[in-house]
């Protein structure tokens, strides 16, 4: 157990929804990415959130978009999605307080399916 | 031309067999990792190394960071090993995480 949680796990919907995916990182971890894995993609870099602020931006389209709230924990918002958006997405967290850049702890993953 | 490269794709192994997994980039780099995803889809982080070889338990990593390449050994290899081994950088210059395409690890009994 990694200490990172993600909900929900799986996650069914339609085409042009919007959902959002919630990530809580390792007790004490200041920084939050996001990834997506998909079948034909492997896996991509999204973003990264540094207490709170955006720290770095990779692939992520500009239908998705992530915060990161005062008590750390993230989000990321997905909409008008498409069949292609169907992926895993996993969070991963790393940076305890008052420590520096370290290795980062993966969530289990939330995997998305867009019928 | 991806900015890390992984070698081999799919690797078979009988159980005892020592393995390496090569990987190579082409971005300098802050650090390099080697992740473990089983066929659950979880990931764990192996390693996180910016120079030298690190060990742990039967896994062990190494970097040259002049030749831009690292390894990760596993001896005495065993089934429950059998995953996709993923590296991936760090850039120096930015604080993402840029991923090699993995490598599908199969150790039969």
């Amino acid at each position: 157990d990694s200490g990172v949680t993600q909900t929900p796990k799986h996650l069914i919907t339609a085409t042009g929804q919007r959902v959002t995916l919630r990530c809580s990182p390792r007790s004490g971890d200041l920084s939050v990415y996001w990834y997506q894995q998909s079948l034909d993609q492997g896996l991509q870099f999204l973003i990264q959130y540094y207490n709170g602020e955006e720290r770095a931006k990779g692939n992520i389209l500009e239908r998705f978009s992530a915060q990161q709230f005062p008590d750390l924990h993230s989000e990321l918002n997905l909409s008008s999605l498409e069949l292609g958006d169907s992926a895993l997405y996993f969070c991963a967290s790393s940076v305890p307080r008052g420590g520096t850049y370290n290795e980062q702890f993966f969530g289990p993953g939330t995997r998305l399916t867009v019928l | 031309k991806n900015e890390v490269e992984q070698s081999p794709q799919n690797l078979t192994a009988q159980e005892g067999e020592f393995i390496t997994i090569n990987c190579s980039y082409s971005v300098g780099i802050s650090a390099l990792h080697w992740l473990q995803q089983h066929p659950g889809g979880g990931i764990v982080s192996l390693f996180m190394l910016s120079s030298g070889k690190k060990k742990h338990g039967r896994l062990i990593a190494t970097i040259n960071i002049q030749e831009k390449h690292s390894s990760l050994h596993i001896t005495a290899s065993h089934p429950r090993d059998s995953a996709v081994y993923i590296c991936a950088v760090s850039p120096a210059t930015h604080d993402d995480m840029r991923f090699g395409a993995g490598t599908r690890l199969t150790v039969k009994p």
